[in-house]
């Protein structure tokens, strides 16, 4: 079975400061791990994925996520927080390139203080 | 045009009866799913649906049932709505193989 654990509910930062956004994964396979966001009333859209190959992501909007398998770990970042930003951020797991749903964690809602 | 369609996107029912929402996927993916999102926001997988097959089904009520008339259209019917179906419903759609998902815009369904 694969879990996902986001820590912190609710993050609030200041506009300009930097984003750190939590996620931990359990999974007994390598694990294929994602980033979505979802503003109010929407849908969910990629921020990013890690499948194989380079452990920093790079996404859109300035986001970028590390994978670190020592930690069991996919944290979220962005160096410059921007009003914009403000939204619900999901880290999401699938093992296995089949037609596995996402197993999402419980979400961390993004506050952006001016 | 937009990737992952659904409708409707409001649905406001009562209690007992039927319905359905539509989801539509103009990307040429081979699976498409149906997720629920509660009140707390938590995102659920319900099913899953490759090639006219159903891949996945949750533990989910027998009520709710997937219907895929081709491989771009992932219905989901729903029978005796009671009052903790309510929810948002997201319909996304992924080539299999190529892990990211696409999510449609939501059916947000109250049942009263």
């Amino acid at each position: 079975a694969q879990s996902v654990t986001q820590l912190g509910s609710h993050v609030s930062v200041s506009e300009g400061a930097l984003v750190l956004l939590r996620c931990n994964y359990s999974s007994s396979v390598p694990p294929y791990l994602f980033w979505y966001v979802q503003y109010p009333n929407q849908g969910l859209q990629l921020l990013l994925k890690y499948t194989t190959g380079a452990t920093l992501v790079k996404g859109i909007n300035g986001f970028e996520a590390e994978f670190k398998k020592s930690e069991t770990s996919f944290h979220l970042t962005k160096p410059s927080a921007h009003m914009s930003d403000a939204a619900e951020y999901f880290c999401a797991v699938r093992s296995g390139g089949g037609a596995d749903g996402l197993t999402f964690g419980k979400g961390t809602h993004l506050i952006i203080q001016p | 045009d937009t990737a992952v369609s659904q409708t409707p996107k409001y649905l406001v029912t009562q209690m007992g009866n039927d319905k359905s929402i539509k989801c539509e996927q103009n990307l040429g993916h081979d699976t498409m799913y149906w997720y629920k999102q509660d009140s707390k926001k938590f995102l659920k997988i319900m099913f899953s649906y490759n090639n006219k097959e159903l891949i996945i089904n949750e533990t989910v009520p027998n009520r709710f049932s997937p219907k895929s008339p081709d491989k771009a259209h992932l219905n989901l019917h729903i029978n005796s709505l009671e009052l903790g179906d309510s929810a948002v419903y997201f319909c996304a759609s992924s080539r299999q193989g190529v892990n990211e998902q696409y999510f449609g815009p939501g059916t947000r369904l109250t049942v009263t």
